[in-house]
């Protein structure tokens, strides 16, 4: 069973720009789930999406936006690109059936912002 | 606050000396404990889920426990492969499975 994917692996983009990034998950999982990792805070959730509906949110900015299509492929984007939000962007799937499903991770997005 | 505190921040050990990572948190609402390993470059892979306290599972050298205030992650006669970042993350009393993470343990085992 392939596993998740997120493109592009590398990405490095100027202050004020914007950037999206995309996910595929493992098939049949419904559930799609962004996290930020970053050497000083760690990992930190961002959103996830269920069935095309956004189903909880993290304490980040407006900038910071997702979606989820028919197919639960999700695209995450992030306008207004400031230094701080170099970070790796980690895409997780799941089938968010039963509370404990486990998340199971691609490799990430390698955003740098210069 | 849901929080979820990890030590040591780092470990080294010898091959084949055996230790364990301290996870504790402070939730309200815990709907399961989940330990994952990260090696560099790479996303975090799934280890085990814990529900409720006593609960423990195995895997291999790795054998995860759960108390009402903390977990334990026992890495018995570790090999140089097991190095890596630990993280323990917790899954709250809302809808969704949004996890809170801690900081990590990272592992390094020489031969």
């Amino acid at each position: 069973k392939a596993g998740v994917t997120q493109t592009p692996r590398y990405l490095i983009k100027t202050r004020g720009q914007q950037v999206t990034l995309s996910c595929s998950p493992i098939s049949g999982h419904r559930s799609v789930s962004w996290y930020q990792q970053t050497p000083g805070q760690g990992l930190q959730f961002l959103f996830e999406y269920f069935s095309e509906t956004q189903r909880n949110k993290g304490n980040f900015p407006g900038r910071f936006s997702g979606r989820q299509f028919s197919n639960s492929r999700s695209e995450m984007n992030v306008s207004t690109l400031e230094l701080g939000d170099s970070a790796l962007y980690l895409c997780a799937s799941s089938s968010g059936a039963t509370a404990g499903s486990p998340l199971h991770f691609g490799n990430g997005t390698r955003l740098t912002v210069t | 606050e849901d929080q979820v505190t990890q030590s040591p921040e780092a470990l080294r050990l010898q091959e084949g000396e055996s230790s364990s990572l301290n996870c504790s948190y402070t939730v309200s609402g815990l709907r399961g404990l989940f330990w994952y390993r990260q090696d560099p470059g790479k996303g975090p892979e799934f280890l085990f889920t814990l529900y409720s306290a006593g609960e423990e599972k195995e895997k291999e050298r790795l054998k995860a426990t759960l108390t009402k205030k903390e977990s334990f992650l026992h890495i018995t006669a570790p090999k140089p492969e097991d190095s890596a970042t630990y993280l323990c993350a917790v899954q709250v009393g809302r809808a969704g499975t949004a996890l809170i993470f801690g900081k990590g343990t990272t592992l390094s085992v020489s031969s």
